[in-house]
């Protein structure tokens, strides 16, 4: 069965530092999300992207923080300038858009980012 | 702004028991989604159970089901025959129908223990 794949699955960092955290989707789905979770707290939206841009994104998802489909099949986010408070389980999810099961999304396994 | 509200932290059942999960959202619009996400200790979000406002039919797979109120804003998720495997949290979450606004808004979860 096809899964989202997510890589690493953890990573350690120092602050200040920029970190790449990378995604391949299912393949044939055309809607791509970031969440992150904090530790002990809920899932929170990032942002979402479509038709290789931006279509919504939370407050959260500032200056520091971009996403980019670079070769078809990855879908990465990056943190220019990794703060403490980055911390947190971030998950990668797609949508097909074109099929029956159009409106549920499929989460990768996340990647744990630790800032120190 | 929709949100979600699971107003238990954590729940136990024993085996072979039936056990149910409360959800209540808040929102002004008609056409949505439901979804029940479990999350077990690996920590992969995977998809449980999805309703979609329009329909007045409870959503079942196997198992699990759901009992959808929508003039009560309620979805509550029953997990029947319970096993060990199913111990997890169990996020419940909000989609919008306007193509728009694709994020999930996440409740805090709920942990449920299950006991031999």
């Amino acid at each position: 069965e096809p899964e989202v794949t997510q890589t690493p699955s953890h990573q350690v960092t120092q602050m200040g530092q920029e970190v790449i955290l990378r995604c391949v989707p299912i393949s044939n789905h055309l809607y791509f999300y970031w969440y992150r979770q904090i530790l002990g707290q809920k899932v929170e939206f990032l942002v979402s992207f479509y038709n290789n841009e931006i279509s919504e994104k939370s407050e959260i998802f500032d200056d520091q923080f971009s996403v980019e489909r670079p070769d078809g099949s990855n879908f990465t986010l990056k943190i220019r300038s990794t703060k403490l408070e980055d911390s947190a389980m971030y998950f990668c999810a797609s949508r097909t858009g074109v099929t029956m099961d159009v409106e549920t999304q499929y989460f990768g396994p996340g990647t744990r980012l630790l800032v120190l | 702004a929709q949100t979600v509200t699971q107003s238990q932290p954590e729940m136990s059942v024993q085996e072979a028991e039936t056990v149910t999960l409360s959800c209540t959202y808040d929102t002004s619009e008609s056409d949505y989604y439901l979804f029940w996400y479990k999350q077990p200790p690996s920590r992969q979000m995977i998809l449980v159970i999805r309703q979609e406002a329009y329909k007045q039919q409870n959503a079942t797979e196997n198992r699990f089901s759901v009992n959808f109120q929508k003039a009560a804003k309620s979805f509550s998720l029953k997990i029947s025959d319970s096993q060990l495997g199913d111990a997890a949290m169990y996020f419940c979450a909000y989609r919008s129908g306007n193509t728009g606004f694709q994020k999930l808004v996440f409740g805090t979860g709920t942990r449920l223990l299950v006991s031999p």
